[in-house]
């Protein structure tokens, strides 16, 4: 079973400019959260979507905003990019309704703001 | 919301030694808390999970305990090895937000032959 794929892993981007990260969840899996991961706030929760629906949300402000489409792929969008959006964002999936939390985490997708 | 304290930062262990890492959390509506390890450069991966309905959880050399009245968790490690050297998060969530996880901040651990 193919893993938890992100693209772009890599992405250079500038002050003002926005950017849309993509998640693929293993096969089956219908929940995909995001997390942003940096040295100084370690790993913070984004957002979490299952069925298409937004189930829950972080602490992030509305600039951050995410969706989920039929096939349980996920995107996530950051708009006005900041210094500070630079950082390791990481999708993971679940099987949300069966008896786990285990997420299954991508290797992630690494934002520079310059 | 929920906040999850994490400590030590750094752990430094003779290989064969022994490794305990401690999470403390703030909201006691949490019932589920796994751990998390992260080699560098690759992706988070669970190691050890346990639900407020149990006290303790094993699972080879690594062991998980909770106490929910202090709201306190704690991994252990045993006779540690080079390859148990990563960062540890521990975490909390709601089992019917498995999703949402308030991760400690993470321990950085170093095993050296």
């Amino acid at each position: 079973k193919a893993g938890v794929t992100q693209t772009p892993r890599y992405l250079i981007k500038t002050r003002g400019q926005q950017v849309t990260l993509s998640c693929s969840p293993i096969s089956g899996h219908r929940s995909v959260s995001w997390y942003q991961q940096t040295p100084g706030q370690g790993l913070q929760f984004l957002f979490e979507y299952f069925s298409e629906t937004q189930r829950n949300k972080g602490n992030f402000p509305g600039r951050f905003s995410g969706r989920q489409f039929s096939n349980s792929r996920s995107e996530m969008n950051v708009s006005t990019l900041e210094l500070g959006d630079s950082a390791l964002y990481l999708c993971a999936s679940s099987p949300r309704g069966a008896n786990t939390g285990e997420l299954f985490f991508g290797e992630g997708s690494r934002l520079t703001v310059l | 919301g929920e906040n999850v304290e994490q400590h030590p930062s750094t752990l430094s262990v003779q290989e064969g030694d022994s490794a305990v890492i401690k999470c403390t959390y703030s909201d006691s509506a949490s019932n589920y808390f796994p751990w998390y390890k992260q080699e560098l450069g690759k992706r988070p991966q669970l190691i050890i999970d346990i639900r407020s309905n149990v006290g303790e959880k094993k699972d080879q050399r690594i062991a998980v305990t909770l106490n929910k009245t202090a709201k306190h968790f704690s991994l252990h490690i045993t006779e540690t090895q080079p390859e148990d050297s990563a960062v540890y998060f521990c975490a909390a969530s709601l089992t019917d937000s498995w999703g949402k996880l308030q991760f400690g901040a993470g321990t950085q651990v170093v095993v050296t032959p």
